[in-house]
């Protein structure tokens, strides 16, 4: 059973446009959701986080949107640029037992159009 | 940000041979490492987590004996994996929990264990 959910293997938009990639979680003890980015090749790039008490966080172009009741999660991209092209990993952690230990979607991979 | 760097970051070794995986926490202490295995176009999927002087955790069908992880010291962590098999073959990371609330985490660059 999977607990983190990416549907959308893939997605891809034109630059400037917004990259909206999306999330689903079954667990309700989760109470940190993630964002990483990760090049081929590479370990994952923290990008950013929101707490379950929260429904949004913003940090730059990144903003992450919490819907609890749903156990949804996106992450949106404006404008989106041609080096945001990547794999995200959407990830969620229950802190208060092992912080840093998340439980990762199969990701999605972004591609932004020049 | 903290710095893990993992080594090697590709390898390859014959069946029944060993290979060892290095993780180091550059400028920070890591009680903590967690050893994750990444198929193609999957998940990363967390095979164990490690602690400074004790004994590691594995999670469910990670077969203990075949992984071996060793936490010696607050800045490095090895994953072995023995008598490797052609099915071995993955990309294999590590990571340490960052310091923030969010439960971040660094990752090493991952190693990627090709098995012929």
């Amino acid at each position: 059973d999977q607990q983190v959910k990416q549907n959308s293997p893939s997605l891809s938009v034109q630059e400037g446009r917004i990259s909206i990639l999306n999330c689903d979680y079954t667990n309700s003890m989760f109470d940190y959701f993630l964002w990483y980015k990760k090049y081929p090749a590479e370990g994952p790039t923290f990008l950013i986080s929101i707490s379950s008490i929260k429904d949004k966080n913003e940090d730059g172009r990144f903003t992450v949107f919490l819907n609890k009741s749903a156990k949804h999660l996106s992450l949106h991209i404006v404008p989106s640029q041609p080096g945001d092209s990547a794999v995200y990993f959407c990830a969620a952690s229950e802190v208060g037992t092992n912080a840093g230990k998340s439980t990762f979607g199969d990701g999605t991979t972004l591609t932004v159009k020049p | 940000g903290a710095v893990v760097s993992q080594h090697p970051s590709w390898v390859i070794c014959k069946s029944g041979t060993s290979v060892k995986i290095e993780c180091r926490s550059l400028d920070f202490q890591a009680t903590t490492m967690f050893w994750y295995r990444q198929f193609p176009k999957q998940s990363l999927m967390l095979m164990a987590t490690s602690n400074e002087g004790s004994k590691a955790t594995y999670e469910q069908g990670v077969e203990k004996d075949k992984f071996l992880i060793n936490h010696a010291s607050l800045t490095l962590s090895t994953l072995t994996v023995t008598s490797a098999h052609p099915e071995d073959s993955s990309f294999y990371i590590c990571s340490s929990p960052g310091q923030g609330a969010g439960g971040e985490a660094f990752f090493g660059q991952g190693t990627r264990l090709t098995v012929v």
